[in-house]
């Protein structure tokens, strides 16, 4: 079974408008942690947002914000005010146990595009 | 502000080559990683490293050797490359393991024919 699930291969939205791109996960461990990463056309991974499983509030930075239902296990990232430089790949990813789990689990990925 | 640098970024090795993956990193970072990407898929874990002298295998290990005698370098090695290896490899670097995030290379497009 998928432990990540990325269920949108593409998405296509309008500049400035609000995004949001789902990342639903699998785990029976309790302490996990969710990450969003983006790929931009250039290749690089760019760590955008955490959240841990034991975190009270949903994780913030900037635009990103992350929408984490533990009871629904989905960790959807919203982005605000979409810019034609947030066109790249999305990836959710987990780790989960503890800190000597060292493997971070990935999804297939979001392909999105910002149109102007 | 380096962070992790890889080299070449691209390559075409014929079958039965062997290359190694150069990986560097200048954050002074404990644990080191290598993954792969294949086409749209996400990544896997190859092999990673929690110190120098202290490696490990990943989630895909098999054809692939690492080393880590500095705090700074970690190199993948391919021997015998097969089509199977044609992907894009990735190494990062973390300052802690668990819940914090990792700083990428800009990857290596690796081409086996």
């Amino acid at each position: 079974a998928q432990k990540i699930t990325q269920t949108q291969p593409g998405m296509f939205v309008q500049e400035k408008e609000a995004v949001t791109l789902d990342c639903t996960y699998d785990t029976s461990d309790p302490s996990y942690g969710l990450f969003w990463y983006k790929q931009p056309s250039s290749g690089e991974m760019i760590f955008l947002i955490y959240q841990g499983s034991y975190d009270q509030q949903n994780a913030t930075e900037g635009r990103y914000s992350l929408n984490f239902q533990k009871a629904r296990k989905s960790a959807n990232l919203v982005i605000s005010a979409s810019q034609l430089g947030d066109s790249a790949m999305y990836f959710c990813a987990m780790r989960e146990g503890g800190e000597s789990n060292y493997q971070l689990i990935w999804g297939a990925g979001t392909k999105l595009i910002i149109k102007p | 502000n380096a962070g992790v640098t890889q080299t070449p970024k691209f390559r075409i090795l014929k079958i039965g080559q062997s290359m190694t993956l150069q990986c560097t990193q200048d954050m002074n970072h404990n644990y080191m990683y290598w993954y792969r990407q294949d086409p749209g898929m996400g990544l896997k874990l190859i092999y990673y490293s929690v110190g120098a002298g202290i490696t490990d295998k990943g989630e895909v290990p098999n054809g692939y050797n690492v080393s880590r005698s500095t705090t700074e370098d970690f190199p993948l090695r391919l021997e015998l490359a097969a089509p199977s290896q044609t992907s894009v490899y990735f190494c990062a670097s973390s300052y802690q393991t668990g819940y914090t995030e990792a700083f990428f290379g800009q990857g290596t497009r690796l081409t086996v024919v």
